[in-house]
């Protein structure tokens, strides 16, 4: 069964720093990789979608890199806000058909 | 304003009571689809729809209903709602289920069982 995994499960970071998210998964054959930005209570809202032929894509302070070869992700925060605050999912999608594996996501928690 | 409407945002109810939630999108998107979130598991696909009068079944179909009649909306039904169907709900669209576009989902409507 394909699988996407994210770690860690949470972190907790001090305004201003950078933070670097982790995806794996084994969805084969692969599509694109996307990331996602859940608030509290809201709706995941689209940060990235990455197709198998790029590296990197970047959307203001997050950037996201992908290595299709060893089917890892990251997302990279600079310069984190207390807006960041929130939950990053990893989701993947099949060349086959629109199945889309969700990743459990990563809790982050800015402090001031 | 484009959006992914959902209702309602929160229900409680009881074993055995049929109730609908409704997702409504105004976009014009052929793919839709709907998403339960449970703690720890991430979000799970129950039901999709490619267009009007085509649905299939997701990773976790069982209880649940769905149709797709008209392009803009897309129920969930719930025949005989049981407690571990408790959980947040997200409906979502997209341009085309073919490509690799952009996936709106609505606010999310969180649905207790007693």
């Amino acid at each position: 069964k394909n699988q996407v995994e994210q770690s860690p499960q949470s972190l907790i970071i001090l305004e201003g720093k950078n933070c670097t998210l982790q995806c794996n998964y084994t969805v084969s054959p692969f599509s694109n990789l996307r990331w996602y930005k859940q608030d509290t209570g809201r709706g995941p809202v689209s940060l990235t979608i990455m197709t198998f032929s790029e590296n990197t894509k970047s959307n203001g302070r997050y950037t996201a890199t992908l290595d299709a070869d060893t089917k890892q992700s990251s997302l990279h925060i600079t310069a984190s806000q207390l807006s960041d605050s929130a939950s990053y999912i990893c989701v993947v999608s099949e060349s086959d058909d629109y199945k889309l594996s969700f990743g459990a996501g990563t809790t982050v928690t800015v402090r001031a | 304003e484009a959006q992914v409407t959902q209702n309602p945002r929160y229900l409680i109810t009881v074993t055995g009571k049929k109730l609908t939630v409704t997702c409504s999108q105004n976009m014009n998107h052929e793919y839709m689809s709907w998403y339960r979130q449970d703690p720890g598991l991430g979000l799970r696909q129950i039901y999709y729809s490619m267009n009007v009068e085509v649905t299939d079944k997701g990773d976790v179909p069982e209880g649940y209903k769905v149709s797709r009649k008209e392009k803009r909306n897309f129920p969930l039904i719930l025949e005989s709602p049981s407690p571990n169907q408790t959980s947040l709900y997200f409906c979502a669209s997209s341009l085309s289920g073919q490509w690799a576009g952009e996936l709106f989902f609505g606010e999310g409507s969180r649905l207790t069982v007693l």
